[in-house]
Order: C-alpha cells, then structure tokens, then sequence
C-alpha cells in the first residue's frame, strides 16, 4: 500500500546512538500508530495519535519517544539505541471511522 | 489487559487442504474482528473481517466464523495453495475504541 511509506526501510546503527524512523501517509488518517515485531512474535504496540496534539503510550513505549509533526507524518525516535531493540518497526493509520488498519512496508532495525 | 491468544504458533499442511486458525479475545466490548495476512518480507494485509452481529463471513476459499458468547474466532482456508504460505494476525478491537489487540501470528506453510 503505496499510501503509507516508511524510511528508511533498512537501518543499521550502534548502541547508545540515537535514531529516528519516518512515517508519511496520503491516505487522510487522522490516526497513527507504531508497532515492534520481533520474529515468531506479533505486534506490539509502541505508541499511537489520534491527531497531532494525542500522543498515546502503548504496552512497550520504555526506551521510545514519538512526534506527530502533522496528520501525516509520525515518527518514532529510539533516544539510545541497545541491542534489544533490533526489530522490524511498522507504522499503520487508521480512519476514525473504520476499524481496519494500513500498514506501511516496515523499517527493519538492527541495533550493534 | 485485554489480549487475543491464537492457536497454532505454526501449521503445516498439504496442498489442497484445509488449515484453520483459533483465536480467543478477553474483552467482551470487542466488536470487530479483522485478519491479517503477512507474506515473507512484507507488512500485513487485511484478507478479512468480521463484525460481530455477524456469525460468519466468507470470501472464496476463506471464511472466518464468530462465536460470541464463547469469545472464539476463527480463520478458515480450503483448498489451500503454496502462496498461501504466509504468516497469519488476528485481531480484535471494538467500535471508537483506540486500540486494535493482535494476535502472537500463526506460520502456515501450504507444502505442495
């Protein structure tokens, strides 16, 4: 789904350096949300905003920090990157009128 | 909290068989119900939903069925097919709710 991009789509950095992931959408969504995938485990949620002024904790949000610079942007910032936070990141938007969720290509992470 | 658990982590079938995935949410409030496919190396993708004043829905060879009294919901694939191969969400969340709960991901590889 073209309408939800990520960048960069692959990321290698080092531990203590901080980075952050981009998040851009076409598609109108007034919501946005962050997710970790680690492999054989499923989605978890970092952090969500229903509007530029909502930011949300999710169940993981320790060692994250997010921005919503405008409706269509979200971006998450790992403020020190460690080891565990080697992971495949997806952003997903959601209109407040349905319930189903598009998902952007995801940012594979690998944290040295 | 609210969770979704899902069963099995991995089902292996042969092609042209069926494969069904077993999901069972905590929140009775919930009220939607939707699947996610994940082929290797890409972001999830909504197959199919439910809602729940709806028992069962079908879309050519899937089909998901809800019990609501129970709390079970399950994805059911006939005939299946080596593209079938994918990881497999599902999820539960409930009309204006904020948050959509995922399942931990069923691995089905479709052998042919």
């Amino acid at each position: 789904d073209a309408d939800v991009t990520q960048t960069p789509r692959n990321r290698i950095t080092k531990t203590g350096k901080r980075i952050m992931l981009e998040c851009s959408q076409t598609k109108g969504h007034d919501r946005m949300y962050w997710y970790r995938q680690d492999p054989g485990l499923g989605l978890q949620l970092i952090y969500y905003s229903f509007d530029v002024k909502d930011i949300n904790k999710g169940e993981i949000s320790d060692g994250y920090s997010v921005s919503r610079q405008a409706q269509a942007k979200f971006s998450l910032s790992l403020e020190s990157a460690i080891p565990n936070q080697t992971a495949l990141y997806f952003c997903a938007t959601r209109d407040r009128y349905q319930e189903t969720q598009y998902f952007g290509p995801g940012t594979r992470l690998l944290v040295l | 909290g609210e969770n979704v658990e899902q069963h099995p982590s991995t089902l292996s079938v042969q092609e042209g068989d069926s494969a069904v995935i077993k999901c069972t949410y905590s929140d009775s409030a919930s009220n939607y119900f939707p699947w996610y496919k994940q082929e290797l190396g890409k972001r999830p993708q909504l197959i199919i939903d439910i809602r729940s004043n709806v028992g069962e829905k079908k879309d050519q060879r899937i089909a998901v069925t809800l019990n609501k009294t129970a709390k079970h919901f399950s994805l059911h694939i006939t005939e299946t097919q080596p593209e079938d191969s994918a990881v497999y969400f599902c999820a539960a969340s409930r009309t204006g709710g904020f948050k959509t709960i995922f399942g931990a991901g069923t691995r089905l590889f479709v052998k042919a």
